[in-house]
């Protein structure tokens, strides 16, 4: 079935660092790639929609200058969390979608436990 | 509003079937979804409907949607340990490209 790699699985970083989390594809091509992030014990929450060559749209209360996303190939979107300070510590998960096939063909990454101290 | 809601927790025998509960807000949704995501992992696709039918089964899983009350459930029959995890349930909105979860359901399996 469809893998989606994602990497690194855990990281913990300075406050003031910056942390790019990568979402891979591996055996298919995917247009769109989605950005969640998950609270202990809660739901993914929507961050942000990665299309291929075009900017990300940002789901309302997410600050794009902080959360920057890049969907540079069909196969790679990258999430660079800037500056990062502890209330960005989080779970995060990206998905992917299958070129040209509907939602059902959505994939998720294993996500990314950032901690930030 | 978007809106999905399920119980928070859910414990079973080993063996019997457990059934998780969730409702949606979203009447025009095309797809609802079940993942299921074990402890630091991300999420798997357990199984989809498809919004003009009533159910679908899939080994041990039974998935039932009553649109009108905008009710879905999924079963697990032959609950095993290995079942042990949280269930989310997730509808796509309207549009398509959005798919909103659930607080997600923590299934316990006791031996």
């Amino acid at each position: 079935g469809a893998v989606v790699s994602q990497h690194p699985s855990r990281v913990i970083c300075k406050s003031g660092t910056s942390v790019k989390i990568e979402c891979r594809s591996l055996d298919f091509q995917a247009t769109t790639m989605f950005w969640y992030r998950q609270f202990p014990k809660q739901s993914l929450m929507l961050m942000a929609t990665s299309n291929e060559g075009s900017k990300a749209t940002y789901e309302q209360g997410v600050e794009k200058d902080k959360f920057l996303i890049n969907h540079a190939s069909l196969t790679l979107s990258t999430l660079t969390v800037a500056s990062a300070h502890p209330e960005d510590s989080s779970f995060y998960i990206c998905s992917a979608r299958e070129r040209g096939m509907a939602n059902e063909k959505l994939f998720f990454g294993s996500g990314t436990q950032l901690s930030v101290l | 509003g978007e809106d999905v809601e399920q119980s928070l927790f859910l414990s079973v025998r080993e063996g019997d079937s457990s059934v998780i509960n969730c409702t949606y807000t979203d009447s025009s949704s095309t797809y609802l979804y079940w993942y299921k995501q074990e402890p630091g992992a991300g999420l798997q696709l357990l199984t989809y409907i498809f919004s003009n039918m009533d159910m679908k089964q899939d080994q041990r899983l039974t998935v039932l949607l009553n649109k009108k009350d905008k009710h879905l459930s999924l079963r697990i029959a032959d609950t095993q340990t290995g079942d042990s995890a949280i269930y989310f349930c997730a509808e796509i909105l309207s549009g398509g490209n959005k798919l909103v979860f659930g607080a997600g359901t923590i299934l316990r399996v006791k031996s």
